[in-house]
This record gives C-alpha cells, structure tokens and sequence, in this order.
C-alpha cells in the first residue's frame, strides 16, 4: 500500500467554481502535513502546511483529521492559475512521502 | 535568497550508458534529498543525506544508482547503466535544520533511448 494515496482527477472545474479533494496516508505516525502545487514540467512548490485546527490562504482551505487519516484541500473561487497538479505530502522524521498528485483544471 | 541548483537541466542518453546528476543546496541547508518522478506520479524518494551522511537509502537501487555528497554541500547522483524505465525527472530538495519545509531545484529531465 502507497503511503500516500491521492485521486488524481481531473477535476475539470469552471472559473468561479469550488473544488475540494482528499488524501490519505497510511502511516499514523506522521507528524506534519503540507501541500505542493506542481506545475507542467516544473518543480513541486509549497503551497501550504495542513494543521489539525484547519487553516486558510486566502482561497485555500486545508483540513486534516487524523483520526481517519486524511487530508484535504479546498479552492474557492477557482482562477485560470489555479491549474495545476496538487501533490499531498506527509512528513515522517524529515522523510517527505508525496502523494500522486491531483490535477486540477479550471476552464474559462 | 539563491535556491536549489540542478544540472543539467536535460539530458537524452541511449540505455547502458551512464549518466550523472548535480545538486547545489540552499546555502546552509544540512538535509539534502535526491527524489525520482516518472511522468503522471508523485515524487519518490530516492536517498537522504544529513550532512555527509546517509539517512535513508532503502529505496536506491543500488545495483545501478549511486549518490554522494562528500563535503556536505553539493551532492551528484549517478546512474550505471542507465535503463529505459530510468526516464524520469531527477528532482533534488534540501531543507534547514530544525525546518520541515524542503524547497526542490528545477530538476533534471533524463530521457533514455
């Protein structure tokens, strides 16, 4: 079993459009969680840290419940620039497990 | 502040050769990490350094693929002899002690033919 397993879409989302999708990882000893935005034939770039209480960037959202192991991501108010591969990662002593990544592409 | 440094950017080479990889670091960061990403997947973590040191090679397959960093700076990994299934981009990542947060280089596209 992957450590981290993602949907990888597509989400082919309208501009102005919600689109919300999960992760889950497999090791309970985790101990930090983020979100990489990946762009075509670039380097994976942080987006932002996951925290338990939940927390926002600006259009973002990111939640995650360690009961059940997963972590999600939410984009409101979808832009053009928000295409992108979104790659999930969990973090256990330093060591980064990258999810697949879900593409996200929003249409004018 | 300078990021993560990789070259080449590309490379093409036929299947039994050997082919290498460069990665300068953010200055000062002591982790340095060596990651594969075959198209259409996620990163797959290749070796860790700490240092000089190695933290985690479990999955380098070392019949073929080698990496150092011997001053604990920049770090080149190597591949001998390339396969056709080696075609992947090479992304390099360091982070700063007491951070959790790794910052990757552009990456090194290899294409072996």
């Amino acid at each position: 079993r992957k450590e981290v397993e993602q949907d990888p879409g597509p989400f082919n989302v309208p501009e102005g459009a919600t689109v919300a999708f999960n992760c889950t990882y497999s090791n309970s000893a985790s101990q930090s969680f983020f979100w990489y935005r990946q762009d075509c034939r670039k380097e994976p770039k942080l987006l932002m840290s996951v925290y338990s209480s939940g927390n926002e960037d600006g259009r973002f959202t990111a939640q995650l419940n360690r009961a059940s192991q997963y972590i999600s991501l939410l984009i409101r108010d979808s832009k053009l620039s928000d295409s992108a591969t979104y790659l999930c990662v969990a973090i256990n002593d330093y060591k980064l497990s990258f999810g697949a990544g879900t593409t996200v592409t929003v249409r004018a | 502040e300078a990021g993560v440094a990789q070259s080449p950017r590309y490379k093409i080479i036929e299947k039994r050769q050997s082919v290498a990889f460069w990665c300068n670091p953010i200055s000062g960061h002591a982790t340095l990490y060596w990651y594969q990403q075959i198209l259409g997947q996620g990163p797959k973590l290749l070796i860790q350094f700490q240092n000089n040191g190695v933290v985690d090679d479990s999955q380098l397959p070392k019949d073929r693929f080698s990496a150092e960093r011997l001053k604990g700076v920049d770090s080149t990994l190597k591949i001998q002899p390339a396969k056709l299934e080696d075609s992947a981009v090479y992304l390099c990542a360091s982070r700063g002690q007491g951070e959790i947060v790794a910052f990757f280089g552009q990456g090194t596209r290899l294409t072996v033919v």
